[in-house]
């Protein structure tokens, strides 16, 4: 089974749709992040998390937000979709000193 | 502005040869770098781990190199082969456990 899973896989929608994004682990990692990914603009960080009670805006928070419900789920929320929110969306795990990130399968999200 | 900057232009090598790939890095202070190996579609996967204070890590194939003086890693892959045709990242770690990825360059290996 897959450490970190990400659902939906695929998903379109409409422009001023909400749009939820669900991320959940089994690495019994702390620490939590979105990101998005465009070609030609490798990874930006959204949102990351280092723990349940711990909420941190990213490089690109404007747009989106996030919930913890538990160590193990992170969720990503467009309030209000727009066409530039079309991207490859990536959650990630880490632990310990040096952050070695484990990614999920992705989602890859179209606004029309 | 920070900036981290990979190989612009995608990569064609030879099978058998060395491939190199750079990361150059301006206004951080890294306190430790990693690469990731990525296939369309998919999430990145980690690869290589290198600290401040080492000059050089190896791993199989695989030879990392970084120069805080230059701001600057090389990621060597050595007797390429066309399975490790993809996309590498390279990552800077901060303190205060901020992350950050380069925009990765595209690795073709011919055979």
């Amino acid at each position: 089974d897959a450490d970190v899973t990400q659902t939906p896989r695929n998903r379109i929608t409409k422009t001023g749709k909400r749009i939820m994004l669900e991320c959940s682990q089994t690495k019994g990692h702390d620490r939590m992040y979105w990101y998005r990914q465009d070609p030609g603009l490798g990874l930006q960080l959204i949102y990351y998390s280092f723990d349940v009670k711990d909420i941190n805006k990213g490089e690109i928070s404007d747009g989106y937000s996030v919930s913890r419900q538990a160590q193990a789920k992170f969720s990503l929320s467009l309030e209000s979709a727009i066409p530039n929110q079309t991207a490859l969306y990536f959650c990630a795990t880490s632990s310990g000193v040096y952050n070695e990130q484990f990614f999920g399968p992705g989602t890859r999200l179209t606004v029309l | 502005s920070q900036k981290i900057e990979q190989n612009s232009e995608a990569l064609n090598i030879q099978e058998g040869k060395t491939a190199t790939l750079t990361c150059n890095y301006t206004n951080y202070s890294p306190a430790y770098l990693q690469w990731y190996r990525q296939d369309p579609g998919r999430g990145p996967v980690f690869l290589l781990l290198i600290r401040e204070n080492e000059k050089e890590k190896r791993k199989e194939r695989l030879k990392v190199t970084f120069d805080t003086t230059l701001k600057q890693s090389l990621f060597h892959i050595t007797a390429s082969q066309p399975a490790d045709s993809a996309t590498y990242l390279c990552a800077l770690g901060v303190t205060g456990n901020q992350f950050y990825f380069g925009t990765g360059t595209s690795l073709t290996v011919i055979p």
